[in-house]
């Protein structure tokens, strides 16, 4: 079926490292990819997103990526802060622009 | 005004209680959607309304009942829930046409059935 999968489930870096996630999809056609942050007891929020007609987006500390034809795309966050730690979901549309599927997570910790 | 409103904030309840989850938002978004979250587990897609009519039902059990009574308010019915209906109930909106804009989730109800 349409999924999402989204590695690695946990990632510990130290302050000032750089942290990378990866998602892949299975609905080639999405075409909309955000990634939200979750703190511990709080809503998702929106950190950044992509677009399918764009290969590469960045905002300050943040990057994602898109690769289309391989049907992965990754989030950037360099050099990581404390405030970093948090849960990470990708996602993407299935099988319908409004049936946004979150990837399962990825808690990040920035230990200092 | 970004904010999605959601009331209450925690709700217990038994499993023969009658109860609704409110969600308002006032940034004129005309999609809003409704999250299902365990522990530890991404949010799951329960339904979707566009311009105040359901266009998507995850397949949701009966006992959860959506309704729209217009462009600013979302509200959950709940009915003879289950134990494992437990979890953290999220409200979302977006503009225009689906989440292919930025979704705001509202801070959630965590519901314990009991």
């Amino acid at each position: 079926g349409e999924n999402v999968e989204q590695h690695p489930s946990t990632l510990s870096v130290q302050e000032g490292d750089s942290a990378v996630i990866k998602c892949t999809y299975s609905d080639s056609a999405s075409n909309y990819f955000p990634w939200y942050k979750q703190e511990l007891g709080k809503r998702p929020q929106l950190i950044i997103d992509i677009r399918s007609n764009v290969g590469e987006k960045k905002d300050q500390r943040i990057a994602v990526t898109l690769n289309k034809t391989a049907k992965h795309f990754s989030l950037h966050i360099t050099e990581t802060q404390p405030e970093d730690s948090a849960v990470y979901f990708c996602a993407a549309p299935l099988g319908g622009y409004q049936k946004v599927t979150f990837g399962t997570g990825t808690k990040l910790q920035v230990i200092p | 005004d970004t904010e999605v409103t959601q009331t209450p904030k925690h709700l217990v309840m038994g499993m023969t209680n009658k109860k609704s989850l409110k969600c308002e938002q006032h940034m004129g978004h005309r999609a809003m959607y409704w999250y299902k979250q365990k522990a530890k587990k991404p949010p799951e897609l329960m339904f979707v309304y566009s311009y105040e009519k359901l266009s998507i039902n995850e397949s949701v059990p009966s006992r959860f009942s959506p309704e729209c009574p217009n462009s600013s308010l979302l509200n959950l019915h709940l009915h003879a829930l289950q134990p494992e209906d437990s979890a953290l109930y999220l409200c979302a909106s977006s503009h225009g046409w689906g989440m292919n804009t930025e979704a705001f989730f509202g801070q959630g109800t965590r519901l314990t059935v009991v």
